[in-house]
């Protein structure tokens, strides 16, 4: 079936420090992908999205690519603030209308 | 458009109650998810609504476990008999499938049962 695996975390980084979180899913048919953040206390919102293969989303500085070839929807930022401390969940859409979620990457970022 | 509105966004109840978590979802959205998160097993899809019709009650844990929608702008999760166990945050999202958005979701209801 459908599935999505995302990095462990917690990952801490310096304020500034470049931020990678990875994403692989596998999934039968054309699924769209999703990157959601979780502040603390808060619901899900949808960070970036890409509906098919070698589009990408970008928002509020992050970036993640469709990469059909590798199965992967990698999340990266140039430069991370205090304010990005979140938990990210990588999600896939999939045609039976059920998103799929990632077990979340909590980033701590320090100042 | 206010979102999706959940309620109570805290519940704090004992063992053996019953516990009724409340959702509101976008106005026109034609589906309706429950979530359950909980730092063990992350984020979980319950059961999915279709035009207020139960669709894939699958992730629902156990019979305790009940939801309805009535009609198309409310839906509730109902937990009877509650356990210590069931203590996580419950997310309702919802979702317009031909404008092919992402899924919009609630603020969640923290629940604790003691």
């Amino acid at each position: 079936g459908n599935s999505v695996t995302q990095m462990e975390g917690p990952v801490t980084l310096s304020e500034e420090a470049f931020l990678t979180i990875n994403c692989t899913y596998t999934a039968t048919g054309y699924p769209s992908l999703f990157w959601y953040v979780q502040y603390p206390g808060e619901g899900l919102q949808l960070l970036l999205k890409a509906t098919k293969a070698d589009d990408k989303g970008s928002n509020k500085g992050f970036e993640a690519t469709y990469r059909k070839e590798t199965t992967s929807f990698h999340l990266e930022k140039g430069s991370v603030q205090v304010s990005d401390s979140a938990v990210y969940f990588c999600a896939l859409g999939s045609g039976t209308y059920k998103y799929i979620f990632g077990t979340g990457t909590r980033l701590k970022v320090l100042a | 458009d206010a979102g999706v509105i959940q309620s109570p966004r805290h519940e704090v109840t004992e063992m053996g109650q019953e516990v009724t978590l409340r959702c509101k979802p976008i106005s026109g959205h034609d589906y309706l998810f429950w979530y359950r998160q909980t730092m063990m097993r992350g984020l979980e899809l319950l059961i999915y609504f279709n035009n207020n019709v139960p669709i894939d009650d699958s992730g629902m844990p156990e019979d305790r476990f009940s939801a309805k929608m009535p009609n198309a702008s409310f839906s509730t999760l109902k937990i009877q008999p509650s356990e210590p166990r069931d203590s996580a945050v419950y997310f309702c999202a919802s979702w317009d499938r031909g404008r092919n958005t992402e899924a919009f979701f609630g603020q969640g209801t923290r629940l604790t049962v003691v």
